[in-house]
């Protein structure tokens, strides 16, 4: 898995967009960037995920660069339930070896009233 | 659809104590993983199974045994329990290898070794 990198905290005022962002410089061609949050002290939660194009849900938005070595993850009218550590993580899946995905610290978003 | 199961939700232990973190997923995934959360880091791997009969460690997994004899189960053994064993426990399960998939977490297990 390649290493990502975020930012350890940000604001966001409540009904503005949260626009989070991930660097994985090291990502190789077949890695997928995939977006979870853990809310509080429950389990994480999968949002989204890509490649290489922009993905949308219902939930976010995830932004790749053209270079793919930095994402970002948009939320684009955040709210007090928002408020959550959010994990950007970069993985392959081969069928010849073994899934492990790690998380590393993440991002803790405070939606602010 | 249960989704993942972990059970106890709660659990204090006295140091050597053993026990046994159950999880079970009702949706036929192949993978499933153990992780353990401290305070202000982030989910660290402890061991995972991508298949009943097969099971391989992860980041941290001194202190821990697994197996996984089913493709719903995927217990978590402490033998002789720890102080550095204080931690939230999650179980996690994706539906099979490729990329177009996600992983599916219980709601964890906060256990306390006194």
């Amino acid at each position: 898995d390649a290493k990502t990198t975020q930012p350890p905290s940000m604001d966001c005022a409540e009904g503005r967009a949260a626009n989070l962002p991930c660097n994985h410089s090291t990502i190789s061609g077949n890695e997928y960037v995939y977006w979870y949050r853990q809310i509080h002290s429950q389990g994480p939660q999968y949002i989204i995920h890509g490649l290489k194009n922009n993905e949308t849900n219902e939930m976010a938005s995830l932004i790749i660069t053209e270079d793919r070595k930095s994402s970002t993850l948009i939320l684009p009218h955040a709210t007090l339930r928002d408020t959550a550590v959010y994990y950007c993580i970069a993985t392959i899946y081969k069928k010849t070896s073994y899934d492990k995905v790690i998380f590393g610290p993440g991002t803790s978003l405070s939606v602010i009233p | 659809n249960a989704g993942v199961t972990q059970t106890p939700k709660f659990q204090v232990l006295k140091t050597g104590q053993s026990m046994t973190l159950q999880c079970a997923q009702d949706m036929n995934h192949e993978y499933m993983s153990w992780y353990r959360q401290d305070p202000g880091m982030g989910l660290r791997l402890i061991h995972y199974s991508v298949g009943a009969g097969i099971t391989d460690q992860g980041e941290v997994p001194n202190g821990y045994n697994v197996s996984r004899s089913t493709t719903e189960d995927f217990p978590l053994r402490l033998l002789s329990a720890a102080p550095s064993q204080t931690s939230v426990y999650f179980c996690a399960s994706r539906p099979r290898q490729g990329p177009d998939t996600e992983a599916f977490f219980g709601q964890g297990t906060r256990l306390t070794v006194v």
